[in-house]
């Protein structure tokens, strides 16, 4: 079974300055997903960037980006320019491309402060 | 705003009560997912469901039990509640189009008392 794994529980960055939550995951699988999620206070969920595993380029979306190691199973946000909008819990999820329709799997989420 | 819709978006109840929780996937999403979260935890994967079938079960309790219609709106009922069951319950939706990313509603937060 595949499981996705967030190391760092909570993480604190400086207004403007970069920081980069890290994920591995587990499976044996070759073709998937990856996502991050953002949950701000407001417990909303929104999706900040996909990855697809076939791809070997990182995704992009503006301040957001990824860093996809396939081989190492790792896939870390950076986040640049920090803003204090910024400050949510970030999930990091998986899903499978070849079982359609299957669930996403979560990580346990990263608590994410902005320090002004 | 994701395009699914849920409903209501608080909710209020006693233990031992049932309650139906709602959800619209956005406009040409067959899949629909419930997860819950209760507070200060992650996200519990409870059922998928795909164009009126369900399709994957998670952690659901017997107590609970969902059911997608023809429209593709979907309903999570809750029943006997209990303490515990008071979370943060969302919906998700997603199609091919969208290339494997699922979009949450709002979440409906549930109270038992």
């Amino acid at each position: 079974a595949q499981t996705v794994t967030q190391s760092q529980p909570e993480m604190s960055v400086q207004e403007a300055e970069t920081v980069t939550l890290s994920c591995t995951y587990d499976t044996s699988e070759s073709d998937y997903y990856l996502f991050w999620y953002k949950q701000p206070p407001s417990r909303q969920m929104i999706l900040v960037i996909r990855q697809e595993a076939y791809k070997q380029q990182n995704a992009t979306e503006n301040r957001f980006s990824v860093n996809f190691q396939k081989a190492a199973k790792s896939f870390s946000l950076k986040i640049s320019d920090s803003q204090l909008g910024d400050a949510a819990m970030y999930f990091c999820a998986y899903r499978s491309a070849t079982t359609s329709y299957d669930k996403v799997i979560f990580g346990p989420g990263t608590s994410l402060s902005v320090i002004p | 705003d994701s395009g699914v819709t849920q409903t209501p978006k608080h909710l209020i109840t006693a233990t031992g009560q049932r309650v139906t929780l709602r959800c619209s996937p956005r406009s040409g999403d067959l899949s629909v997912y419930w997860y819950q979260q209760s507070l200060d935890q992650g996200l519990q994967f409870l059922i998928q469901y795909y164009n009126g079938e369900e399709r994957a079960k998670g952690n659901i309790l017997e107590r609970f039990s969902a059911q997608q219609f023809p429209d593709l709106h979907s309903e999570l009922n809750l029943s006997s509640l209990e303490l515990g069951d008071s979370a943060l319950y969302f919906c998700a939706s997603s199609s091919l189009s969208s290339g494997g990313s699922m979009f949450f509603g709002p979440g409906t937060r549930l109270t038992v008392l």
